[in-house]
């Protein structure tokens, strides 16, 4: 069946640091890929998508990009911020079946 | 502010009660999703509704139940509240229930049993 593995966090990162946080998916079909953020105490909110193969999204100095050859969607980012820490999912959707498939989300902190 | 609201934000209760939370969806929105969040499970995708109907099913106990109203809004019921229900309960929507469409969620219901 469908699935998406994140990277187990928490991951630490000092102020300033280069992000990565790895999702593979497994799917049937072709799915569109999602980048969620939640930050403390709040619900979880879009940080980008890409709906095909080889497309890039990218948000707020994140970038993540489809490629389905290795079946990834792989978070980066350059240079975080303090205000990057939250949970950051990896999902899939719009392939057979109909339930949205959202990985286990990776902790990340950024110390000043 | 995503645009979706629901209430109430918190909610403490005891084993063997039964509770109902609600969600407006954004306006516009025609679908409207429901998941758990438990530090255990993760996110869990409960149910799905579209423009009245149930589309698709995920994890959802048989305890539990839900309905999409004609203004939209939707509510989720627990019965028969366990001590493993604690969790953040989220309502998300979109325009036309497409998978390939960003979720807008909610800021969540805290449920405690007690």
């Amino acid at each position: 069946g469908n699935s998406v593995t994140q990277m187990e966090g928490p991951v630490t990162l000092s102020e300033e640091a280069f992000l990565t946080i790895n999702c593979t998916y497994t799917a049937t079909g072709y799915p569109s890929l999602f980048w969620y953020v939640q930050y403390p105490g709040e619900g979880l909110q879009l940080l980008l998508k890409a709906t095909k193969a080889d497309d890039k999204g990218s948000n707020k100095g994140f970038e993540a990009t489809y490629r389905k050859e290795t079946t990834s969607f792989h978070l980066e980012k350059g240079s975080v911020q303090v205000s990057d820490s939250a949970v950051y999912f990896c999902a899939l959707g719009g392939t057979g079946g109909f339930k949205t498939i959202f990985g286990a989300g990776t902790r990340l902190f950024v110390k000043a | 502010d995503s645009g979706v609201t629901q209430t109430p934000k918190h909610l403490i209760t005891a084993t063997g009660q039964r509770v109902t939370l609600r969600c407006s969806p954004r306006s516009g929105d025609l679908s409207v999703y429901w998941y758990q969040q438990s530090l255990d499970q993760g996110l869990q995708f409960l149910i799905q509704y579209y423009n009245g109907e149930e589309r698709a099913k995920g994890n959802i106990l048989e305890r539990f139940s839900a309905q999409q109203f004609p203004d939209l809004h939707s509510e989720l019921n627990l019965s028969s509240l366990e001590l493993g229900d604690s969790a953040l309960y989220f309502c998300a929507s979109s325009p036309q229930g497409f998978l390939q469409e960003t979720q807008y969620f909610g800021p969540g219901t805290r449920l405690l049993v007690l």
